[in-house]
């Protein structure tokens, strides 16, 4: 069945420093989210990608899919104490199931 | 707007009894997903309804049911329960699933003992 794998599982950076998370799909996806988990909270819709190649910019958070349609990343520019949490990618093929990744969890040293 | 309701918040339940969660989603919602989250798993897909009707399901065996009312309020059941099955119950709703923006509920941290 469709798999969504996502790296690195865990992260450790000092604050100041970039971070960039990775998620590839066995199969073509219509679109890609993006979710972010603060510890003890609910997964938080960040963003949407759908065309081939698209690039989208939130502030210090640079999203991206592929041209394949297959894989997607999340890059932080400078992270912040704020940006802790855990990072979801979540992609749906041409139905209507989402398959989310198993998540990078992002721990920010000050 | 209101957002996504969980509700109970907490349950610690017994091997072997069953567990009924409950989930309001989004005013104008059709479409309610329930995802299994434990720590290392991420979150794993239950079932999707959508207007009443199961549209999609995950790898679950069948001790885990669900059910959507015409109001899209949705329920969750597990029957015979196991140890394994504790973890973080999570419920999105969406206008209609898979291409639109899930709000997640705060979910319902069940506990079998």
């Amino acid at each position: 069945g469709q798999q969504v794998m996502q790296i690195p599982q865990y992260q450790h950076v000092q604050e100041g420093e970039d971070f960039t998370t990775y998620c590839n799909s066995s199969t073509t996806l219509s679109n890609i989210q993006w979710y972010k988990q603060r510890p003890g909270g609910h997964p938080v819709f960040l963003i949407q990608l759908v065309k081939s190649g698209e690039v989208k910019k939130q502030k210090r958070l640079t999203f991206q899919f592929g041209e394949a349609k297959k894989n997607s990343s999340l890059h932080i520019t400078a992270t912040q104490t704020t940006d802790v949490g855990t990072y979801f990618c979540a992609g749906a093929t041409g139905g209507f199931k989402t398959i989310f990744g198993a998540g990078t969890r992002l721990f920010v040293k000050a | 707007k209101a957002g996504v309701t969980q509700t109970p918040r907490y349950l610690i339940k017994t091997r072997g009894q069953q567990v009924t969660l409950s989930c309001s989603p989004i005013s104008g919602h059709r479409s309610v997903s329930w995802y299994q989250q434990t720590p290392g798993q991420g979150l794993q897909f239950l079932f999707e309804y959508f207007s009443e009707t199961q549209r999609n399901k995950g790898n679950f065996p069948g001790r885990f049911s669900g059910r959507q009312f015409s109001n899209s309020r949705s329920e969750m059941n597990v029957s015979t329960l196991e140890l394994g099955d504790s973890a973080l119950y999570l419920c999105a709703s969406s206008h209609s699933g898979g291409r639109t923006e899930a709000f997640f509920g705060q979910g319902t941290r069940l506990t079998v003992v």
